[in-house]
């Protein structure tokens, strides 16, 4: 599976849009992104994932570039309980669940 | 409600003694995974099982072993060959495909302490 880089960390100010970059420059033509995200201590939670078109859920919304070499994931309306670690992977459709899981950006909302 | 159960959620052990974590799921789900995570660091992949009396090792099986004979258990033994052993360690299940869409459920972890 391909890697990803992600920055360290980043802030964001409760209320306001939280923009995650991830670059994943080797990303193969079978290979999805997902967003996986931890809060402290606790176990991680799916966020959303996609190919090469735009997603969008109740919890965010997922943009890849054309060339598929970046995507950002965007929390539209940051709120306190979004301080977490998040992940970005990159996962060939047949790996099952094997996710390779980095360092990932802690994100902190600050009121 | 359908979900994942890792007990116990803290566990203190001297060192040389093995260690078993539970990981019990009511998800209907094939695969299993158990993966290790160390302070500031992301998850590593121990051992994982697309199904009942199979499993397979990640990227750091050794000092670990695990079973799997029933569909919704999945139990990880931390033995005494594990150098390294403290750790926060993850449980997790994924239905088999088609429906596999490559999303995880998580337990919600075990702390383990090696004194």
């Amino acid at each position: 599976d391909a890697k990803t880089t992600q920055p360290t960390s980043m802030d964001c100010a409760e209320g306001r849009a939280a923009n995650l970059p991830c670059n994943h420059s080797t990303i193969s033509g079978n290979e999805y992104v997902y967003w996986y995200r931890q809060i402290h201590s606790q176990g991680p939670q799916y966020i959303i994932h996609g190919l090469k078109n735009n997603e969008t859920n109740e919890m965010a919304s997922l943009i890849i570039t054309e060339d598929r070499k970046s995507s950002t994931l965007i929390l539209p309306h940051a709120t306190l309980r979004d301080t977490a670690v998040y992940y970005c992977i990159v996962r060939a459709t047949d790996s099952w669940g094997k996710l390779q899981f980095g360092a990932g950006t802690q994100v902190v909302v600050t009121p | 409600d359908g979900g994942i159960t890792q007990s116990p959620k803290y566990l203190f052990r001297k060192e040389g003694q093995n260690v078993t974590l539970s990981c019990e799921q009511n998800l209907n789900h094939d695969a299993m995974y158990w993966y290790r995570q160390d302070p500031g660091q992301g998850l590593r992949l121990i051992y994982y099982s697309q199904i009942v009396n199979d499993f397979q090792k990640g990227d750091i099986a050794e000092g670990y072993s695990v079973s799997r004979e029933k569909k919704e258990s999945f139990p990880l033994t931390v033995t005494s060959a594990q150098k390294n052993p403290t750790a926060f360690y993850l449980c997790a299940s994924s239905p088999s495909l088609p429906a596999n869409t490559g999303e995880l459920f998580f337990g919600e972890g075990s702390r383990l302490t090696v004194l």
